[in-house]
């Protein structure tokens, strides 16, 4: 089993830089891929392998990952962006999540 | 612009198989492989399980023992069932599509398009 470690929550100011971090063994080997889910809707992708957008993602979201630590990224805080995110990779033949971050812009 | 529709029973009693379908509209089928993934009640998500389009599959190790996904390439369909339900299982249940593949010597797998849910409660 993979272990992914997400904080439960992270806040940010808006319009100011919120950063939500993934961890996990050596998961700068691994393609990571952020979700963001808002209250009683399903997931939205919103990083894909790493740092890459799916159309329609505004260029606010962005992502990292180095050595032991993948980062998402969320710039110019919007109240709309006040969400849950999930990182998720795969590894032995399973889709792993992190246990989720909850976003609050103040 | 792919849209997945999902549906089955919602109620089950304890030792009762949870069976849903998810319908793919839209898109290649073939291209892609479908997925399961659930949320209990105000917690995270959890991998049920993969199927692309020639049948292989791949599925949780914990769930392993009672899940099965088929798929209907005729009807662009295909289908959870999980068997010997317990209180635990009760959640939202998303049909997935999944793209993967290899990038930079390393596969990924990872979902692009969600299904809307479907509650299932797990209750005597």
């Amino acid at each position: 089993s993979y272990e992914l470690a997400q904080p439960l929550s992270v806040s940010v100011a808006l319009g100011q830089t919120a950063s939500i971090t993934c961890g996990g063994d050596n998961i700068g080997r691994k393609n990571v891929h952020w979700y963001q889910q808002k209250p009683g809707q399903a997931p939205v992708l919103v990083i894909y392998r790493d740092d890459n957008r799916p159309s329609g993602i505004p260029e606010r979201f962005s992502g990292s990952n180095s050595r032991n630590t993948a980062t998402l990224t969320v710039s110019r805080a919007q109240a709309g962006d006040e969400a849950d995110y999930y990182c998720q990779v795969w590894d032995s033949s399973t889709a792993f999540f992190g246990g989720g971050t909850k976003l609050t812009v103040l | 612009q792919v849209q997945l529709q999902q549906w089955g029973a919602g109620l089950l009693k304890p030792s009762e198989t949870l069976s849903l379908t998810c319908t793919v509209y839209g898109g290649s089928f073939g291209a892609y492989s479908w997925s399961w993934v659930r949320q209990p009640p105000g917690k995270g998500l959890e991998w049920i399980g993969e199927i692309n389009h020639s049948g292989s599959t791949e599925y949780n190790p914990s769930l392993r023992s009672r899940v099965t996904i088929s798929v209907d390439t005729s009807s662009n369909d295909f289908s959870l069932n999980l068997s010997s339900v317990t209180a635990a299982d009760t959640a939202v249940y998303y049909c997935a599509r999944a793209s993967s593949g290899w990038h930079a010597s390393y596969y990924y797998y990872y979902i692009d398009v969600w299904g809307k849910g479907t509650t299932v409660t797990v209750s005597s």
